[in-house]
């Protein structure tokens, strides 16, 4: 699977649009990138995936860029709860990673008040 | 619909013992993957169950071992404890396995304590 480059940490303001960076300029065409989000000694909480078109849920919109090297999370209106470690994977559809997400070290977002 | 859940959330061990951990899976999800968590490793691969057959495996050692149940329902066991072991073990289920845009949903995870 493709790696992945975040930046350490990150502080944006509540209710403040939280835009956080990826960077993985080695994917490959069949590689999706996938976000997670950890609450502290919570389990990870899924967010969004996307493969090549831009992606927006009820939690979050997920920019691909054309040549696909890079990736933003936005977190429209942050709130204190969406204080967390977020994870960028990218991970290939099948074969022999059948069920494996390799995490990084994450981005620590903190939300101010 | 509920989520994935995991018994015990806490057990404390000794060295040598043995302990098995089990997970129940989202209703209708057959994939369950086991995942360990520690401060200096972070988020580590175990292994990953589909229709009670192992699909992949991480670099963990041979006490490491699981095993998934008709009703998709997965166990892991870890024998003759080590402090090391000690950790957030969490496991996740998805629909399928292997397939391109399965998301993975995950329990609150089991506190491991290796004294």
């Amino acid at each position: 699977d493709a790696k992945t480059t975040q930046p350490t940490s990150m502080d944006c303001a509540e209710g403040r649009a939280a835009n956080l960076p990826c960077n993985h300029s080695t994917i490959s065409g069949n590689e999706y990138v996938y976000w997670y989000r950890q609450i502290h000694s919570q389990g990870p909480q899924y967010i969004i995936h996307g493969l090549k078109n831009n992606e927006t849920n009820e939690m979050a919109s997920l920019i691909i860029t054309e040549d696909r090297k890079s990736s933003t999370l936005i977190l429209p209106h942050a709130t204190l709860r969406d204080t967390a470690v977020y994870y960028c994977i990218v991970r290939v559809g099948g074969g022999t990673s059948y069920g494996k997400l390799t995490f990084g070290q994450g981005t620590i977002l903190t939300v101010h008040p | 619909k509920a989520g994935v859940t995991q018994t015990p959330r806490y057990l404390i061990k000794t060295r040598g013992q043995q302990v098995t951990l089990s997970c129940s899976p989202i209703s209708g999800h057959r994939s369950v993957s086991w995942y360990q968590q520690t401060p200096g490793q972070g988020l580590q691969f175990l292994f990953e169950y589909f229709s009670e057959t192992q699909r992949n495996k991480g670099n963990f050692p041979g006490r490491f071992s699981g095993r998934q149940f008709s009703n998709s329902r997965s166990e892991m066991n870890v024998s003759t404890l080590e402090l090391g072991d000690s950790a957030l073990y969490l496991c996740a289920s998805s629909l399928k396995a292997g397939q391109g845009g399965n998301e993975q949903f995950f329990g609150p995870g089991t506190r491991l304590t290796v004294l």
